[in-house]
């Protein structure tokens, strides 16, 4: 079947511009994460989604990072006024309970 | 909060011999363990998880142990072959309410296998 989709697959932007990166979950599983991959920090938990509503949302590093679910499918990560340590691959994970299957990712460069 | 060692960074092997990575976890509370396979260019894939009510899992050449008194958890491959070669991540996670298994990572191997 389908797996986790994430688009675009890469993104060039700007320093102080928005983007918008999409995750498509697979279909029926109700948890989805947002992790995000540096080479400096790893594999980073950033948003936890159930259903439509963020309960935990701890590991957003600033006030720029944001993100929405809607339908219980899809979701948006949204970086405000990007900088260039937004610069790092960003991947969407959905599950029904323990196992999380990833995305492909977004590399997200800020130049 | 939790925080995941792993070991060695990086692993080099001839083909067919074993390959074991290890982990650490500081979190009692943690109680699954996945390890993920991520090969270049794409996102990690799971290829076992293990319990705490387990102490041991095998899926073919791939087994993973734990050992919850002393808080860690391997990855033993055997036979390998040179499309095993990827970077390997193993992680730990607990009931963070509802239904959340937000998971904590180590830093990954980069597992080599010559032919």
């Amino acid at each position: 079947g389908a797996g986790v989709s994430q688009s675009p697959s890469n993104k060039v932007t700007e320093k102080g511009k928005d983007v918008e990166l999409r995750c498509d979950p697979i279909s029926g599983h109700t948890a989805l994460y947002w992790y995000r991959q540096s080479l400096g920090q790893g594999l980073e938990f950033l948003i936890y989604f159930q259903g439509n509503s963020a309960p935990d949302k701890s590991g957003l590093p600033s006030d720029r990072f944001s993100a929405e679910r809607t339908g219980g499918s899809v979701s948006t990560l949204t970086i405000q006024r990007t900088q260039q340590e937004d610069s790092a691959v960003y991947l969407c994970a959905s599950s029904l309970m323990y196992e999380q299957y990833f995305g492909p990712g977004t590399r997200l460069t800020v130049t | 909060g939790e925080n995941v060692e792993q070991h060695p960074s990086t692993l080099s092997v001839q083909e067919g011999d074993s390959a074991v990575i290890k982990c650490t976890y500081s979190d009692s509370a943690s109680n699954y363990f996945p390890w993920y396979k991520q090969e270049l260019g794409k996102g990690p894939q799971l290829i076992i998880d293990i319990r705490s009510n387990v102490g041991e899992k095998k899926d073919q050449r791939i087994a993973v142990t734990l050992n919850k008194t002393a808080k860690h958890f391997s990855l033993h491959i055997t036979e390998t072959q040179p499309e095993d070669s990827a970077v390997y991540f193993c992680a730990a996670s607990k009931p963070s309410g509802g239904s959340n298994y937000k998971l904590t990572f180590g830093k990954g191997t980069l597992l080599t296998v010559n032919p």
